[in-house]
């Protein structure tokens, strides 16, 4: 039974177009991760939220926000899509880090491309 | 710079044959490592985690080895199959890093029957 599960698989934008991506978990972990993976590279990691916490990574592009409702859901709002922004997009889960030894489990991914 | 490293990046054997992958990291000081399986155009699929104080964790086919104080893990595949080939990414959580996984790009990996 999928425990992270990523909404839609494959999702085609326009240039500029708004576009959301969507992830849910049926595991109650409290630490929910965006990665964006690019061809052939290692997965890179956008934000994450610890409850309702948001932690931002340096690097990661204003163009790039992201909303966490509740428990369950989390959503990757990419405001103005570039082309460089086709890309696997990674939702995660883990349990409580501050504890250190945990594991990530993460969902099908959401494939984005921008046209 | 915390860094993680594989090698090779891409391997092909003939089915059958046992097979070993490979991972570095640049500080010893770590919670665990994570070994996943990527299918193209896929998600991960987790495969084995190592915690820091253990040395190695089996499953299966699969074996993977900790020597925090060289940097190193390795994963060992038992009588490859051409249903094993997929990409192996491996991961580390740094102490210094909190919640954050830094991952490797991975070893291609390709079983010919």
């Amino acid at each position: 039974d999928a425990m992270v599960i990523q909404n839609p698989r494959y999702q085609v934008t326009q240039f500029g177009k708004p576009v959301t991506l969507s992830c849910s978990q049926t595991l109650n972990h409290n630490v929910m991760y965006w990665y964006q993976q690019k061809s052939s590279q290692a997965p890179k990691l956008l934000f994450h939220y610890y409850d309702k916490d948001f932690n931002n990574e340096a690097d990661t592009p204003d163009n790039f926000q992201s909303r966490r409702p509740n428990t369950s859901f989390c959503f990757l709002d990419i405001r103005s899509p570039g082309l460089g922004d086709a890309a696997m997009y990674l939702c995660a889960t883990s349990r409580d880090y501050t504890t250190g030894g945990i594991e990530a489990f993460f969902g099908q991914g959401t494939r984005l491309t921008v046209v | 710079k915390q860094e993680v490293t594989q090698i090779p990046a891409a391997l092909s054997v003939p089915e059958g044959e046992n097979l070993v992958l490979n991972c570095s990291f640049t500080d010893s000081a770590i919670y665990n490592l994570q070994w996943f399986r990527q299918d193209p155009g896929k998600g991960l699929t987790s495969l084995l985690l190592i915690q820091s104080s253990q040395r190695e964790q089996t499953s299966g086919r699969l074996n993977a080895s900790l020597d925090k104080s060289s940097g190193r893990s390795t994963l060992y595949i038992a009588a490859s199959q051409p249903g094993d080939s997929a990409t192996y990414l491996c991961a580390v959580r740094y102490r210094t890093s909190g919640s954050r996984l830094t991952f490797g790009e991975g070893t291609q990996l390709t079983v010919n029957p």
